[in-house]
């Protein structure tokens, strides 16, 4: 089962506005990472959140994680045309041992209209 | 300019007919890692390396193989393909197993 669940799944914005998705996950993880992806194109990595830290900021991304919710939320502001992507949360669970093994969660597909 | 290539991007195919999609990475990374995407089940992974000559399987490996003979190298092999084995395929390097993941542009799989 996938450990990361997006909310919501689509969002349709205009130029300007800001977009904030969120992510939920199951189990204690060791970091939280938000990648993006262009429609059929490979995921490019945004930003990553250790599970001790409360709040990260990258450019016009902030992205918050709450540890006891097993939530984080990534929020874009002043949104582009360019920002229209797919948006995926990906977590390596503790204990997952040397995987590597990301889970990813479905995704938010965002518009943004120009 | 560091990234992950991948051939083919397209790929249409039938049961049977043994097929390798080639990944290499130019970063020197030692962990690099497959993934099939499919409409909703999201991205899943199928196998692992963490150096040359260590890989181990992810969540879905069943059909596949790969090999890890070089540090830059890491191909997916279909001994057999299936039709259950269309997808979207993504290979992914990282410095570490824990550091972000730096993708390839896909490869889409269809076999008839």
């Amino acid at each position: 089962s996938q450990q990361g669940e997006e909310d919501p799944q689509a969002l349709s914005i205009q130029e300007g506005e800001n977009a904030t998705m969120n992510c939920s996950y199951k189990t204690s993880i060791n970091n939280l990472q938000w990648y993006r992806q262009n429609s059929g194109r490979g995921l490019v990595h945004l930003i990553l959140i250790r599970s001790n830290e409360r709040e990260k900021h990258s450019g016009r991304l902030r992205v918050t994680l709450d540890t006891s919710k097993k939530s984080s939320s990534l929020l874009i502001t002043a949104s582009r045309a360019a920002d229209t992507a797919s948006y995926f949360c990906a977590t390596d669970a503790v204990g997952s041992g040397n995987t590597g093994k990301l889970i990813f969660g479905q995704g938010t597909t965002l518009q943004v209209k120009p | 300019e560091a990234q992950v290539t991948q051939n083919p991007r397209y790929l249409i195919t039938v049961t049977g007919k043994k097929l390798t999609v080639t990944c290499s990475q130019n970063m020197n990374h030692e962990y690099m890692s497959w993934y099939r995407q499919d409409p909703g089940l999201g991205l899943r992974q199928i196998y692992y390396s963490m150096n040359v000559e260590v890989t181990d399987k992810g969540d879905v490996p069943e059909g596949y193989k790969v090999s890890r003979k070089e540090k830059r190298n890491f191909p997916l092999i279909l001994e057999s393909p299936s039709p259950n084995q269309t997808s979207l395929y993504f290979c992914a390097s990282s410095q570490g197993r824990w550091s972000p993941l730096h993708f390839g542009n896909g490869t889409r799989l269809t076999v008839t």
